[in-house]
């Protein structure tokens, strides 16, 4: 069985604080990772996913696959930054279809 | 191109009734998935679709069933609906449902049961 755990429900830091948001897996094949955000009172979107190696807005995520983790790090965090963060996990192999699995979500809030 | 759209955006329907939702894929995108949200369980996946046919289901009851048609369009139905079935239903849409491709969210139905 897959599974995505993300410990932290609510991760608060100071303007231009670095930030760090913690995504551990468990799957037996070869996962695709991603990070979906949801900024108030908008739809879920992709933020960034691990095949792109992509840094978007200034986020980036390495995928470990020694220690199963997906973390998202941003050097200085902004206002803007502040949304509910959803590490995700898609199965290569998988019967049919991109299935996600979703982590719980941590509510990202950047104060001034 | 324009997005995921999903209605009705919210419903209320009472204990015992039944409830078809519908979701419209970007176009182009052959794939469609449904996600239920609660505050309890997170975003938990329900069944995706591909070429009129489920090919991945969920662990969920048989009282959630869907359907896609020939143009990607999708519905999804619960019948005999409970208090618990209260949630934000979530469709999202890929272009051939691959395991690395992203899949774009609508804004989502929300339902409460009475």
């Amino acid at each position: 069985a897959q599974r995505v755990t993300q410990p932290e429900k609510l991760l608060s830091v100071f303007k231009g604080a670095p930030v760090e948001l913690k995504c551990n897996y468990s799957y037996s094949g070869s996962p695709e990772l991603f990070w979906y955000v949801q900024y108030s009172r908008q739809r879920l979107q992709l933020l960034l996913r691990h095949i792109s190696r992509e840094s978007i807005k200034g986020f980036t995520a390495d995928l470990n696959k020694g220690e199963t983790s997906f973390h998202l790090k941003k050097p200085f965090a902004q206002e803007e930054d502040s949304a509910m963060y959803y590490c995700a996990l898609s199965g290569f192999g998988d019967v049919g279809g991109n299935k996600l699995t979703f982590g719980t979500g941590t509510q990202l809030k950047v104060e001034l | 191109k324009a997005g995921v759209t999903q209605t009705p955006r919210y419903l209320i329907k009472t204990r015992g009734q039944q409830v078809t939702l519908s979701c419209s894929p970007i176009s182009g995108h052959r794939s469609v998935s449904w996600y239920q949200q609660t505050p309890g369980q997170g975003l938990q996946f329900l069944f995706e679709y591909f070429s009129e046919t489920q090919r991945n289901k969920g662990n969920f009851p048989g009282r959630f069933s869907g359907r896609q048609f020939s143009n990607s369009r999708s519905e999804m139905n619960v019948s005999t609906l409970e208090l618990g079935d209260s949630a934000l239903y979530l469709c999202a849409s890929s272009l051939e449902g691959q395991y690395q491709e992203t899949q774009y969210f609508g804004p989502g139905t929300r339902l409460l049961v009475l």
